[in-house]
């Protein structure tokens, strides 16, 4: 697509359920961002994958949150056993690739509302 | 540790004026520091990068600048618009090769 997308825009959970969060990042880009922003706050990070390289899990907040990234291309977040602290903005990024020097532009999805109940 | 801050508060100014927001860092080395545009409910939006080794970059009526002595970097937005009201993100890469954000400053250009 011509843009990183990401599913379901919208998502209302209940307390304890796990849910999936689905990126689909811009072809051929070959890393890949998640981030989280919650009301009124900066972008905070969750993980990154780089091509082939292990993924960097080091902003993943507990062992609730894991990051899969299939085929070197779409993403998918899981949070499981969802707690009400875990509602925010999810957003996905991608760019051509995230070496340090690159200095590649990162472009974001428009994010997936999650709101635990 | 590494910080990279901005000013939390608001910033209002009025139609026609130079909008300046700053992003200061600390315990970092970055190639190149980057800001963004937020608006309510979207992502974030690239707008300008400035490597190392320069001083000032523009894009229409943005300008960055970028000291890496005082480690700081002035965005700056002339004959600033309504439609200029957004949040405005400066971002640093890390050792670990991820983009790591400050928190954003609002801007509210008045008509």
């Amino acid at each position: 697509g011509a843009g990183v997308s990401q599913s379901p825009s919208n998502k209302v959970t209940e307390k304890g359920k796990d849910v999936e969060l689905r990126c689909d990042p811009i072809s051929g880009h070959t890393a890949l961002y998640w981030y989280r922003q919650s009301l009124g706050q900066g972008l905070e990070f969750l993980i990154y994958f780089q091509g082939n390289s292990a993924p960097d899990k080091s902003g993943l907040p507990s062992d609730r949150f894991s990051a899969e990234r299939t085929g070197g291309s779409v993403s998918t977040l899981t949070i499981q056993r969802t707690q009400q602290e875990d509602s925010a903005v999810y957003l996905c990024a991608s760019s051509l690739s995230g070496r340090t020097y690159s200095g590649n532009t990162i472009y974001f999805g428009e994010g997936s509302w999650l709101t635990v109940v | 540790s590494q910080k990279i801050e901005q000013n939390s508060e608001a910033l209002n100014i009025q139609e026609g004026k130079t909008a300046t927001l700053t992003c200061n860092y600390t315990n970092y080395s970055p190639a190149y520091l980057q800001w963004y545009r937020q608006d309510p409910g979207r992502g974030p939006v690239f707008l300008l990068l400035i490597r190392e080794n320069e001083k000032e970059k523009r894009k229409e009526r943005l300008k960055v600048t970028f000291d890496t002595t005082l480690k700081q970097s002035l965005f700056h937005i002339t004959a600033s618009q309504p439609a200029d009201s957004a949040t405005y993100l400066c971002a640093l890469r890390n050792a670990g090769n991820m983009l790591t954000f400050g928190g954003g400053t609002r801007l509210m250009v008045k008509p």
